[in-house]
């Protein structure tokens, strides 16, 4: 039963280059969300997905680019990284009939050097 | 626009002594309410939740929360709390929408001590 899972746990990228996050669940959960979460400031919702085929901005959408192709993927892209996105990232899924009980990927730490 | 308010970045607390943690949020709609908690190298876990009904609701490890509509307040509480219960615990507050999106505090460190 994985749940929400993050691939990769961990990346290092240098200022410029581009990388994508994969996040797959298989709750068969029609919603999905990317959240980043830094010191002091909790977590900021990045990109949301209410299902395939459909994404929409949060509150820090600038910088990224979602994707969701298939129910149980989420991709998370990085066009050319700057060290303002050094942040540990977290993917959930959620399902339409548990309101606001969202299930948490265990995070991927990314730093941009 | 809603927003989520925790005043206090971290909670030192003795091992068996009560402890609250303090939420506020602001909206001009009706919301839904939530405790999420951390631990260490973890995601996010529902704790609790406010939808409707009761103002008290309660976790299956000992915290409640109440909804105080007059001050928009959303506090936790433990009378009782243990070393295990460590962790940094999230306030959050949706706006009951068709999304399910969370808008979530800055996080409490609780940190308990023997």
């Amino acid at each position: 039963n994985a749940g929400v899972t993050q691939t990769p746990k961990f990346r290092v990228l240098k200022t410029g280059q581009s990388m994508t996050l994969l996040c797959a669940q298989d709750m068969n959960h029609e919603y999905m969300y990317w959240y980043r979460q830094d010191p002091g400031m909790g977590l900021r919702l990045i990109h949301y997905s209410v299902g395939e085929g459909t994404t929409a901005k949060g509150e820090v959408p600038d910088g990224y680019n979602v994707s969701r192709l298939k129910k149980q993927n989420f991709l998370l892209g990085l066009e050319s990284a700057a060290p303002s996105q050094t942040s540990v990232y977290f993917c959930a899924s959620s399902s339409q009939t548990r309101t606001g009980e969202l299930f948490f990927g265990e995070g991927s730490r990314l730093t941009v050097l | 626009a809603q927003s989520v308010t925790q005043l206090d970045s971290q909670v030192p607390v003795f091992e068996e002594a009560p402890v609250e943690l303090r939420c506020n949020y602001s909206s001009s709609v009706s919301v839904y309410l939530f405790w999420y908690v951390q631990y260490p190298n973890q995601g996010l876990q529902l704790l609790l939740k406010y939808l409707s009904g009761s103002t008290l609701v309660e976790s299956i490890n000992g915290f409640e929360a109440e909804f105080n509509k007059s001050q928009t307040s959303f506090h936790l509480r433990k009378p009782s709390v243990h070393i295990s219960d460590t962790a940094e615990y999230f306030c959050a507050v949706s706006d009951a929408g068709a999304t399910n999106k969370l808008i979530f505090g800055t996080g409490t460190l609780l940190a308990v001590q023997p």
